[in-house]
């Protein structure tokens, strides 16, 4: 079956720095999305990896390695707003998405 | 540029009544919409992809009678849940493919609609 792996929740300090992690098993491979969502809201997209690396945008930076089926989004310099859940999807062989369960992320001051 | 609407945002039904959700892409001609359902504390759950001028495709496990879904122009889809229940309330959220991404196909989301069924 198709699964994708992102911790339940995570905590970090204002202005620090945090990493979510991802890990996926799909049908397919044709790019990574992570999207961050505000309670209530629909998700807003964040980032794109279809190829091996860092993609870096402003204060946050996502990260995919195909081979060990694993990406992780980076949040520099934290800011309250920031507290969301942030929500990986892998796009399989048949361009369909398949979504994590997302991680809620708590900034604390 | 980008932007998804939803309408309504918010509604309020009886059970056994129908309800008409309605998705725009404001700004950019979107051939496929997709329409998830979000219930407290999980994940967007797809329901069904639509592609304009043809029959939608629903996942499994959504019954297509009961959530009928048209994707009548390049910039509307609508879904209508029919005959509602209790256990339909949940927020709904479409999304919409703007083609002019290339590759990365990117997908915009509309705000959602919170229904509730009582």
């Amino acid at each position: 079956g198709q699964n994708i792996d992102q911790p339940t929740e995570m905590t970090a300090t204002e202005g620090a720095i945090v990493q979510i992690n991802c890990t996926y098993q799909t049908s397919g491979f044709n790019g990574l999305f992570w999207y961050q969502q505000h309670a209530g809201e629909a998700p807003t997209f964040l980032s794109y990896n279809v190829l091996d690396g860092l993609e870096e945008k402003g204060r946050f930076s996502s990260f995919l390695s195909r081979s060990k089926g694993y990406s992780y989004l980076l949040l520099k310099e934290l800011q309250m707003k920031d507290s969301a859940s942030y929500l990986c999807a892998v796009r399989d062989s048949n361009y369909q998405l398949i979504w994590g369960a997302g991680t809620k992320l708590i900034i604390k001051p | 540029g980008a932007v998804v609407s939803q309408h309504p945002s918010r509604v309020i039904c009886k059970s056994g009544t129908s309800v008409k959700i309605e998705c725009r892409s404001l700004d950019f001609q979107a051939t496929t919409m997709f329409w998830y359902r979000q219930f407290p504390k999980q994940s967007l759950m797809l329901m069904a992809t639509s592609n304009e001028g043809s029959k939608a495709t629903y996942e499994q496990g959504v019954e297509k009678d009961k959530f009928l879904i048209n994707h009548a122009s390049l910039t509307l889809s609508t879904l209508t849940v029919t005959s509602a229940h209790p256990e339909d309330s949940s927020f709904y959220i479409c999304s919409a493919r703007d083609m002019r991404s290339g590759d990365s196909y990117e997908q915009y989301f509309g705000p959602g609609t919170r229904l509730t069924v009582t």
